[in-house]
């Protein structure tokens, strides 16, 4: 099973809107409905931001949401804040035999 | 407030076996609601999911380290241990535990562990 392909660096000013897309496949991220994007900060865990495509576990700002179209999820951060800059990261379930993929990584840079 | 802290050593030798343990405290490894699983991360590079497991079912491994993985079970101490075998430099990485729905998402992780395969 290879990893779900994300851009490995985006960027914004504070304010601006920055979205990164997630790429699998029929069998990944365009066959369920259980596409998740997490935020990891260095050296501390990844933290769930968005589940099931666009849903927000609470206590993450409405400034994050999530979509879908076809075999690619995408996530966009509105409204920048430099407490945004970190890794994230996409995953997707992938079946019952492979479970879980998750994606490249992408750098999110505050200007 | 659920909490999992994973432990083992930090240090592997080349085709020895890597052996962690994730303590859960706070909700109970035995609830059928929820897999509780391991995900590595290489320096540098994305997670990648290793296997879970859901009280009296069954056990998923990833099918690229399948033959070298074991997860086992202790409900009497609310653990889970993973197992990875003949381990190589490849298998370098941070080591988490997590919980999950049954098909995702992680909503609890643990603080990681780094694990160096080295002679």
């Amino acid at each position: 099973q290879s990893a779900l392909t994300q851009p490995p660096s985006a960027s914004g000013s504070p304010g601006q809107s920055v979205t990164i897309s997630c790429t699998g496949t029929s069998s990944d991220v365009g066959g369920y409905y259980y596409v998740s994007w997490y935020q990891q900060h260095p050296g501390k865990a990844p933290k769930l931001m968005i589940y099931e495509i666009s849903q927000r576990p609470s206590g993450v700002p409405d400034r994050f949401s999530g979509s879908r179209s076809g075999n690619t999820a995408s996530l966009t951060v509105s409204g920048l804040q430099a407490e945004d800059e970190a890794d994230y990261y996409c995953s997707a379930y992938a079946g019952s035999k492979q479970f879980l993929v998750f994606g490249t990584g992408t750098k999110v840079t505050v200007l | 407030q659920l909490q999992l802290q994973e432990s083992g050593p930090g240090l592997v030798k080349p085709s020895e076996t890597l052996s962690l343990t994730c303590t859960v405290s706070g909700g109970s490894i035995s609830s059928a609601t929820y897999y509780w699983g391991w995900i590595r991360q290489p320096p540098g590079k994305g997670p990648e999911w290793i296997g879970s497991f859901y009280y009296g079912g069954t056990t998923y491994y990833n099918l690229a380290l399948k033959s070298r993985v074991t997860i086992s079970i202790d409900t009497s101490k609310n653990q889970f241990a993973l197992k990875l075998s003949s381990v190589t430099a490849a298998d370098t990485a941070v080591y988490y535990c997590a919980r999950h729905t049954p098909a995702g998402p992680n909503d609890f992780w643990g603080q990681g562990t780094l694990v160096t395969v080295s002679s």
